[in-house]
């Protein structure tokens, strides 16, 4: 089955630490995205990326690192600069970006990520 | 600006119709979508309408868009248990990549 596997369910994080939140899809999707989901809120773009070994930031990227080596995988570091990171990390794909042509985006099962 | 709103909650009883509110800002969106969200879970895609119909139905979905209000709705028939989750709309921002600006979730629960 095609989809999109984030990897772990559950993450903690101690202060001070790096960490990395794993995300692989097999739709040969071109376009891959980190969102972040905090209670009561919608879901905000942390980084984005087109193409293979290009991304670039979103609305509140600072504190986050992420690489595109492969068209596959998207991994996003959730660096020891982000103080607040306790939330609930989503990665979504979609096809590649035409104007006007629908290209909805599919999501992964998220990660919870917690400090210690 | 970038804003899109959604009341937060919503009880109905099973079997009764639930209507889901949503407003955005832009109006040069292409695409509106909506998504459901089980507890602990990512999202699903539900259904999506382009910006120049007025409705589109799926099975017991319904979509309704009013441009020049910029109003979005979605309304669930014979609503079941199973449909209890928050529901997010969102429009897809004309930008050169596909950006999607979403609201903060309408929780419904559905009870027997």
């Amino acid at each position: 089955d095609g989809g999109i596997t984030q990897s772990p369910k559950y993450l903690f994080r101690k202060e001070g630490q790096n960490v990395t939140l794993s995300c692989e899809q097999n739709l040969n999707h071109d376009a891959m995205y980190w969102y972040r989901q905090d209670p009561g809120q919608g879901l905000r773009l942390i980084y984005y990326s087109q193409i293979v070994n290009d991304f670039q930031k979103g609305d509140i990227a600072e504190g986050y690192s992420v690489s595109r080596e492969k068209k596959e995988s998207f991994p996003l570091t959730v660096t020891s600069a982000q103080k607040n990171p306790t939330a609930f990390y989503l990665c979504a794909s979609s096809n590649q970006v035409l104007p006007k042509i629908n290209q909805p985006q599919h999501f992964g099962d998220g990660t919870r990520l917690s400090i210690l | 600006g970038e804003d899109v709103e959604q009341s937060l909650f919503l009880s109905v009883r099973e079997g009764d119709s639930s209507v889901i509110n949503c407003t955005y800002t832009d109006s040069s969106s292409t695409y509106l979508y909506w998504y459901k969200q089980e507890p602990g879970a990512g999202l699903q895609l539900l259904t999506y309408i382009f910006s120049n119909m007025d409705m589109k139905q799926d099975q017991r979905l319904t979509v309704l868009l009013n441009k020049k209000d910029k109003h979005l709705s979605l309304r669930i028939a014979d609503t079941q248990t199973g449909d209890s989750a928050i529901y997010f709309c969102a429009e897809s921002m004309n930008t050169g990549f596909q950006k999607l600006v979403f609201g903060t979730g309408t929780r419904l629960l559905v009870s027997p």
